[in-house]
Formats: structure tokens, C-alpha cells, sequence
């Protein structure tokens, strides 16, 4: 157990929905990332918090937004959603210092039909 | 350039035998760290071995090494004793202070063991 919790484990939605996802990041912790993970494919970055600051942005799309919350939980929004917008989206949460490790939820299965 | 480079999209090693994963780095901070994962078909992300930028010996958990290699700016991983439940995907990644202790993930590379 990583200590990391996203909700939920899996959705299915249709086209042009608009999703939630949630994630609560290893006590302690206050950077907060979302990935995305498509089939058969490599981790894409998408944001980092930290302690409720947007600190870096990787290849988000317009349609998708995140925050942080002061109690350290974060949310990543997918709207209008698209059939390759399908993937696994994993939160992961870390201490800030460059020999600390990423700690992934189990990550939150997205199925858009 | 790459932050990180994983050379290898698929391996085989023979049950029981030792295989050897590339990554190589890409950075100019001093103080940086490097990771392993492993991502079996179930999904989950888990983390195998770390290495510091500073550290002087190789990074050794049970049957997984870490081939520290600064001056080449490698971090291969080195399992031992390969098994079934070793089949899955592996990534390599760095963390540099430069960029705010950022996270950057290689492509992967699947490792198979065959019986």
C-alpha cells in the first residue's frame, strides 16, 4: 500500500461526458502529479501541484483541469470527453527533494464509449 | 534531448537467469535521483530501487541491482535470478533538483520470462 487513494478505480463513460477524478496523496506529502497512461503506452505527464500551487504542466489538454485542495487531496477533471481519452490515469504523490520517491495510487481505469 | 532514454521496448531472459535493462540520463544537475518501477499486467506502478546522485555504491534491493555508471550517465537495472512474476513493464526514471525535483519517466521496456 502505497498510501496514495484514487477514486474511482474504474468509470465508463460516453462521449462528450465530463468526469471527476479524485486522489488523496501519502500523508505528509504535498506535491501531488497526474499521469496518463494509454494502452500499451508510456507514463504522459500532465500536471504537479504543490501544496495547493500549480507547479508544473506537462501535456494537458484544454479539456482536462486539476487542483489541489488546502487538505492536500486532489481532483483531475476530464471534459468533453473523447474515445482516446481511454487510458489509466495515475495520481502520484512525493516529499520534495530530489531522493524521494513517486508513490502511484492504483490508478483510475477510464473506459470512454 | 530526452531526459531519459530506454533503448530496449521488449526483452526475454530464461527463467532463473539474470537480465540487464538500459536507461541512460540526460541532465547537468549535480544532485539528481534515479528510480526503477515496475508495472506488472495488473496495472499498479511499483517502486523497486533508488540511486542518488551521490551515493558511491551501487543500489542493491534483494534481486534487483542498480548498475550506477555516473561518469556514462547509465542507471541500468540488473535483476538476478529472473522469475515468472518478473514479467512486466519496467520504467526508468530521474528527479533533478533544477527543475523543481521533477519527475521524468523513460518509455519502458516489457520484460518476459520464459520457463
Amino acid at each position: 500500500d502505497s498510501g496514495v487513494t484514487q477514486t474511482p478505480k474504474h468509470l465508463i463513460t460516453a462521449t462528450g461526458q465530463r468526469v471527476t477524478l479524485r486522489c488523496s496523496p501519502r500523508s505528509g506529502d504535498l506535491s501531488v502529479y497526474w499521469y496518463q497512461q494509454s494502452l500499451d503506452q508510456g507514463l504522459q505527464f500532465l500536471i504537479q501541484y504543490y501544496n495547493g500551487e500549480e507547479r508544473a504542466k506537462g501535456n494537458i489538454l484544454e479539456r482536462f483541469s486539476a487542483q489541489q485542495f488546502p487538505d492536500l487531496h486532489s481532483e483531475l477533471n476530464l471534459s468533453s470527453l473523447e474515445l482516446g481519452d481511454s487510458a489509466l490515469y495515475f495520481c502520484a504523490s512525493s516529499g520534495d527533494t530530489p531522493t524521494g520517491e513517486l508513490f502511484f495510487g492504483e490508478g483510475s481505469r477510464l473506459t470512454v464509449l | 534531448a530526452q531526459k531519459i532514454t530506454q533503448t530496449q521496448p521488449g526483452m526475454f531472459v530464461q527463467e532463473k537467469e539474470a537480465v540487464t535493462l538500459d536507461c541512460t540520463y540526460d541532465t547537468s544537475d549535480p544532485s539528481y535521483g534515479l528510480f526503477w518501477y515496475k508495472q506488472p499486467s495488473s496495472g499498479e506502478m511499483i517502486f523497486l530501487i533508488y540511486q542518488g546522485s551521490y551515493d558511491q555504491q551501487n543500489a542493491t534491493e534483494g534481486r534487483y541491482s542498480l548498475n550506477f555508471q555516473k561518469a556514462r550517465k547509465s542507471a541500468n537495472l540488473v535483476i538476478s535470478a529472473s522469475q515468472l512474476g518478473d514479467s512486466a513493464m519496467y520504467f526508468c526514471a530521474m528527479r533533478e533538483r533544477y527543475t523543481g525535483n521533477q519527475f521524468y519517466f523513460g518509455t519502458g521496456t516489457s520484460l518476459t520470462v520464459i520457463p
